[in-house]
């Protein structure tokens, strides 16, 4: 069974760094890209950022490129989030996914992990 | 970047009824659609991909039609437990983009 476990979370004050974590098992970690999603309070699904398989590429929203930074520790079956500048609309619900796709590329995502609440405030 | 939308906010449905969800795609997007549906304090769950395929343990009253711009979900006889904000997500083109989404109420 496919599991994720998203920690990291908690309150930064506006221009703040947060680091999320997200612990996977259950799969070959290794064999398929990992992305972040947020969820502003009240608000949809925005896609984050995305790390292939192997760490070699990466992608990101606009709205985080240059700030955000996704990376993947393969022997701890782990994806990051470095979170840098935050800001107030950065506040949301972070959910680590898990893509489809075998083949790196864009996908959709089979499994989720329970989230875990930034809230960028001073 | 394809611009996902969901007409429909907020779709009201009695049970035994059948729902039907509208996601538009801005662009042709093949059969490259996934729906999700999420539960208040839950994480989204996958129901089906590729349009209409129907993910393991998604029950058979979920259905999935559609291809290039026009997409639709059908929940045919409505149970309390459908209750849910519904989205659906694009994976054809980079940034995989998500409709606003639709809440069902029972």
């Amino acid at each position: 069974e496919v599991q994720l476990l998203d920690s990291g979370g908690g309150l930064v004050e506006p221009g703040g760094s947060l680091r999320l974590s997200c612990a996977a098992s259950g799969f070959i970690y290794s064999t398929y890209a990992m992305s972040w999603v947020r969820q502003a309070p009240g608000k949809g699904l925005e896609w984050v950022a995305a790390i292939s398989g192997s760490g070699s590429s990466t992608w990101y929203a606009d709205s985080v490129k240059g700030r955000f930074t996704i990376s993947t520790d393969i022997s701890k079956n782990t994806v990051y989030l470095q979170m840098n500048s935050l800001r107030g609309d950065d506040t949301a619900v972070y959910y680590c996914a898990k893509d489809a796709a075998v083949v790196a590329g864009v996908s959709y995502f089979d499994s989720w992990g329970q989230g875990t609440l930034v809230t960028v405030s001073s | 970047e394809v611009v996902m939308t969901q007409f429909t906010a907020t779709l009201s449905v009695s049970p035994g009824e059948r729902a039907t969800l509208s996601c538009r795609a801005s662009q042709n997007i093949n059969t490259n659609l996934a729906w999700y549906q999420q539960k208040p304090g839950q994480a989204p769950r996958l129901l089906i991909y590729d349009a209409s395929t129907r993910v393991t343990g998604t029950p058979g009253r979920f259905s999935g039609s559609g291809s290039a711009t026009e997409f639709t979900l059908t929940i045919s006889s409505l149970q309390s437990e459908d209750s849910a904000f519904y989205y659906c997500q694009q994976y054809n083109y980079w940034p995989p983009d998500f409709g606003g989404g639709t809440k069902v109420e029972i």
